[in-house]
């Protein structure tokens, strides 16, 4: 696609609960990154694929966190047991390859735990 | 490890007047540096980057940045500040040996009309 597709862009759950965040990158893009932003904090770095190798899970905060890409495509964030601190905005961004690439990140999705 | 300092939570500037929004920041290596910034309700937009060459590196909407190695920053620029840059900016970095980006906490920036 044109751009980094993210679903669904708002997500209310009750605490306890599991959810799946959806991240559709740019076709062709073989790097792929989640970010957690919470209330007034910076971007804090979840998990990182790239291509075909082991992915990066240094950043992720528990093992409630989990996520997966198929077909080196579509990523999926998995939260498990939701809690109340789990609630921020997860952003997901891919890139291309090259020395010179930026992120191209999309819309978002904001997860409230109730 | 790397890491940013963006000392400003807040940056307020009136419509018209230059702007600065400033980052420093600690890496090994050589940096890759990176201006980031995000409207309401929306992702990140890519600004400009430094990846080596020029100091001054030229980006999106007149914004500049400068590459100062000796104080470590990379601070963001405006000449003429617009109500509608009004928004959260980001600074991150990386090593040239990494590919996973290290930010900022944000600068909200204000331009007042």
């Amino acid at each position: 696609g044109a751009g980094v597709s993210q679903s669904p862009s708002n997500k209310v759950t009750e605490k306890g609960k599991d959810v799946e965040l959806r991240c559709d990158p740019i076709s062709g893009h073989t790097a792929l990154y989640w970010y957690r932003q919470s209330l007034g904090q910076g971007l804090e770095f979840l998990i990182y694929f790239q291509g075909n190798s082991a992915p990066d899970k240094s950043g992720l905060p528990s093992d409630r966190f989990s996520a997966e890409r198929t077909g080196g495509s579509v990523s999926t964030l998995t939260i498990q047991r939701t809690q109340q601190e789990d609630s921020a905005v997860y952003l997901c961004a891919s890139t291309g390859d090259g020395a010179n690439y930026g992120y191209t990140f999309g819309s978002g999705t904001r997860l409230t735990v109730v | 490890a790397q890491s940013v300092a963006q000392p400003e939570d807040q940056v307020n500037v009136a419509e018209g007047n230059p702007l600065t929004v400033k980052c420093t920041y600690s890496v090994s290596g050589n940096p890759y540096l990176f201006w980031y910034v995000q409207y309401p309700n929306r992702g990140l937009q890519f600004l400009l980057k430094y990846i080596t060459g020029d100091n001054l590196v030229k980006g999106s909407y007149g914004f500049e940045a400068e590459f100062n190695k000796s104080q470590t920053s990379f601070h963001l620029k405006k000449p003429s500040a617009l109500v509608s840059d009004s928004a959260l900016y980001f600074c991150a970095v990386r090593p040239g040996s990494a590919r996973q980006l290290t930010f900022g906490s944000g600068t909200q920036l204000t331009v007042l009309p």
